[in-house]
């Protein structure tokens, strides 16, 4: 199955500040896709990054507050901008594998955001 | 996009073999039915998959009744290190740019 490096694994950030996470794949993929996960909660779906186009956000995601840039099939970027508290949340990336029938939907690690 | 229900939280002892249900009464036609688990500070890890009747690899079952509407997966011989948060996705590949919606997960417990 693909392998995921995710970058920062952490990082605690002002308010007022942005943060851009890293996404890397070891293969080229078709879909990629960012979700954030509160606190002791499930996770929840923030976009598509589509190659080459914009990205494809769900309700109550707007692209201002998380832009996505994914310039090739192995990379994206999700910048969380202008933070609050609120903000305050695991970031995950996740790619549909190549054997999707055999492995499903691949996670990276995360990232955990704090913001001050 | 299915609906998943799962039990909030289980409880189990070292040994025992556990099945977790999911209900997806509305599950389409191409909708895959998807099992992950979750540790702390860690991403979902890709359990089992299947579409219909039984599957069966190296750490889990998967089992699909012929109306699809429900899965059970089935741990057996559970240990401690089986403790973890464990999510139902039901959904297709090419369909809705892929994307699945996780449900709100099954917490199990393994006791010594």
């Amino acid at each position: 199955s693909a392998v995921i490096s995710q970058k920062p694994s952490r990082d605690i950030c002002q308010r007022g500040t942005s943060l851009t996470i890293q996404c890397q794949v070891d293969s080229q993929v078709t879909m990629m896709f960012w979700y954030r996960q509160q606190p002791g909660q499930s996770l929840t779906l923030i976009a598509t990054a589509n190659q080459g186009s914009e990205a494809t956000y769900e309700s109550g995601f707007v692209i201002d507050k998380f832009p996505i840039s994914r310039p090739n099939l192995t990379f994206s970027t999700l910048t969380v901008s202008n933070m609050s508290p609120e903000d305050s949340s695991i970031y995950l990336c996740s790619v549909a594998d190549r054997m999707w029938e055999d492995y499903g939907y691949t996670f990276g690690s995360g990232t955990r955001l704090t913001v001050v | 996009l299915a609906k998943t229900t799962q039990p909030i939280s289980m409880d189990s002892y070292e040994g025992q073999e556990v099945n977790i249900t999911c209900s997806h009464n509305n599950i389409a036609t191409n909708d895959y039915i998807t099992w992950y688990q979750q540790f702390p500070s860690q991403g979902p890890r890709f359990i089992i998959q299947g579409y219909k009747t039984k599957v069966t690899n190296e750490v889990a079952s998967l089992f699909i009744p012929a109306d699809r509407k429900s899965s059970t997966l089935s741990l057996p011989r559970v240990s401690l290190s089986d403790t973890a948060v464990y999510y139902c996705l039901v959904g297709a590949y090419n369909t809705n740019a892929g994307k699945s919606t996780f449900g709100d997960g099954t917490t199990l417990t393994v006791k010594p």
